[in-house]
This record gives structure tokens, C-alpha cells and sequence, in this order.
């Protein structure tokens, strides 16, 4: 099996940071993805890591731990925007394919 | 503009009917995707294609089916033997030797 295990849900404060935890099994995986997803929305692309280390972009910054089977995405400076679920994916070359967890509800509370 | 569209954005069916979704991209992607999301649920795979008339089943192919005759188009008909239709359909793409799908707006499927 090739499955992604992140928390069900998790909540916030406002201008706070809150990083998301994610773990795979390495079998085969080729690269970590990380989606937004606002309820009743289609997910949007936010990072996707194939090399090990820490990916800053504005306010997100996304984490890969090869050897661990381990990733996370830290939100710094949090908005009420950010309340949404966050998808973590694994992409697997070897099956051609991404297989994606359950998805992390965040609620931002003021 | 470049972009996914899918349509209906809801869509009712009744008892026993075939219903079809529109999946259509003019991102000149080779790989388009069909997704099934149930609530409180991650995305599962149904069907997809890497390249024109070509597509695989995913995990979940059972009472559904596609076709990929044209590049930009990627339609998926939910048979009357798929029992328990109810969910929100994703659509994505990739291409450009990328391995990053991008969505579009989603189908909310509804048995009457």
C-alpha cells in the first residue's frame, strides 16, 4: 500500500504558525505535493518537494525528509483566509501516479 | 485565458440514468485525471489517460467510463451500475513532462 497519514484536523490563531505533518511510505515515491483546498472548492497547487530540505514561498514553506517518509507544510502569519483543508500527496514513479491523504481541516480562529 | 473547466457544476441523476460530466483543458497537457471526493475524504483516482485514446482504469473504475478522443477533452459517464454516486468529481491535468496536476472547479453529482 502507498498510504499518506496526516492529522484529521487542527486549529489556530490568527497571525500564529501552524505546520501540518505528513508521512508515506518510500516505496517507490518520487516526490511530495501539497494542495489548499477551500470547502466546496477545487484543491490548488501550493509546493511539491522531491528534494530533501525546507522550500520557503511567501508565508508557506513546505519540508521533505527522504529517508523518514516525512513532510510538512508551515503557514506563517496566519489569516482567516487560510481556514481550509490541506491536501498532502505522494507522487510514485514507479506507478505513475499521486495518491493523496485524507487532507488536514485547519480552522483559524481570530 | 488557460485553464480546466468542468461542467455541470451540480448535476442531478436519477435512479438507473447515465450521466456524463465535461472535462475540457487548454493547457495542451498529454494527462488528464478523473477524481472522486467524498466527504471528510482525500481524492481517489477513477480513471486516466497520459496520451489520446489511450486511458487506464484507477482505483476506483467500477461504474464509471471515459473517453479521450480529443486532446483538450476527457468526459466521464457515471453508469447506473455505479450504486452509490453521490460525490464531488475533480477533474485535473498535467503535462510538460511536470508531474503537478492542476484542477478544475469540480462537479457536484446528486441522485435524486
Amino acid at each position: 500500500g502507498q498510504n499518506i497519514d496526516q492529522p484529521t484536523e487542527m486549529t489556530a490563531t490568527e497571525g500564529a504558525i501552524v505546520q501540518i505533518n505528513c508521512t508515506y511510505q518510500t516505496s517507490g515515491f518520487n516526490g511530495l505535493f501539497w494542495y489548499q483546498q477551500h470547502a466546496g472548492e477545487a484543491p490548488t497547487f501550493l509546493s511539491y518537494n522531491v528534494l530533501d530540505g525546507l522550500e520557503e514561498k511567501g508565508r508557506f514553506s513546505s519540508f521533505l525528509s527522504r529517508s523518514k517518509g516525512y513532510s510538512y507544510l508551515l503557514l506563517k502569519e496566519l489569516q482567516m483566509k487560510d481556514s481550509a483543508s490541506y491536501l498532502c500527496a505522494a507522487y510514485y514513479s514507479s506507478a505513475s501516479k499521486i495518491i493523496f491523504g485524507s487532507g488536514t481541516r485547519l480552522s483559524i480562529r481570530p | 485565458d488557460g485553464g480546466i473547466t468542468q461542467s455541470p457544476k451540480y448535476l442531478f441523476r436519477k435512479e438507473g440514468q447515465n450521466v456524463t460530466l465535461s472535462c475540457e483543458q487548454n493547457l495542451n497537457h498529454d494527462a488528464m485525471y478523473w477524481y472522486r471526493q467524498d466527504p471528510g475524504q482525500g481524492l481517489r483516482l477513477i480513471y486516466y489517460s497520459q496520451i489520446v485514446n489511450d486511458f487506464q482504469k484507477g482505483d476506483i473504475a467500477e461504474g464509471y467510463s471515459v473517453s479521450r478522443e480529443k486532446k483538450e477533452s476527457f468526459p466521464l459517464t457515471v453508469t447506473s451500475a455505479q450504486k452509490n454516486p453521490t460525490a464531488f468529481y475533480l477533474c485535473a491535468s498535467s503535462g510538460d513532462g511536470q508531474e503537478t496536476q492542476y484542477f478544475g472547479p469540480g462537479t457536484r453529482l446528486l441522485v435524486l
